[in-house]
């Protein structure tokens, strides 16, 4: 079974523009939750949809935004890029009812601002 | 808030032998759960263990354990018979419930040595 699939793998962008990022989960798995990467943040929460709908919220501007598709396919969108936006985008997509609710991580979107 | 906390910013072991990464956390929760999960160099993060609050008994994966301790919301992670391919940043999560976004801890780095 193919894991998640993240895309673009490496972005660069300027101070201003807005982004979009992609996401594939696992075949079956209907939620899909996204991470920012920083080395002084770590690892924090963005949001998480289910069945196309945010079900969940991190600590984050109403720059960044999401979408979930039929598909389960996701993006997130960041507007009016800063340059603390740097980071490494991590989705990781869940199957609902599992037991441990685990999630499985793609490779990540390595976005640079300039 | 949930927080989890890594208190070993860098560890180093000799290859073959045992180590173990320590982890810390913070809720007031009894329904939750707990993860290792490790991110080698440039490479995705894999789920390396699991933890269930409500089970007593440590999980295992082959040469990976944790020693959890409920009372002490601690959960330390040991790597027996460490590889070079185990070298990583390994990250401890924290779930609450049977849904919900992770809480990460800030990562321990762990270089295996031949």
């Amino acid at each position: 079974k193919a894991g998640v699939t993240q895309t673009p793998r490496y972005l660069i962008k300027t101070r201003g523009q807005q982004v979009t990022l992609s996401c594939s989960p696992i075949s079956g798995h209907r939620s899909v939750s996204w991470y920012q990467q920083t080395p002084g943040q770590g690892l924090q929460f963005l949001f998480e949809y289910f069945s196309e709908t945010q079900r969940n919220k991190g600590n984050f501007p109403g720059r960044f935004s999401g979408r979930q598709f039929s598909n389960s396919r996701s993006e997130m969108n960041v507007s009016t890029l800063e340059l603390g936006d740097s980071a490494l985008y991590l989705c990781a997509s869940s199957l609902i009812g599992a037991r441990f609710y685990e999630q499985y991580f793609g490779p990540g979107t390595r976005l640079t601002v300039t | 808030a949930q927080t989890v906390t890594q208190s070993q910013p860098e560890m180093s072991v000799q290859e073959a032998e045992t180590v173990t990464l320590s982890c810390t956390y913070d809720t007031s929760e009894n329904n939750y759960y707990l993860f290792w999960y490790k991110q080698p160099p440039s490479r995705q993060m894999i789920l390396v263990i699991r933890q269930e609050a409500y089970k007593q008994q440590n999980a295992t994966e082959n040469r990976f354990s944790v020693n959890f301790q409920k009372a002490a919301k601690s959960f330390s992670l040991k790597i027996s018979d460490s590889q070079l391919g185990d070298t990583a940043m390994y990250f401890c999560a924290f779930r609450e419930g049977s849904q919900g976004n992770l809480i990460f801890g800030k990562g321990t780095k762990l270089s295996v040595k031949p």
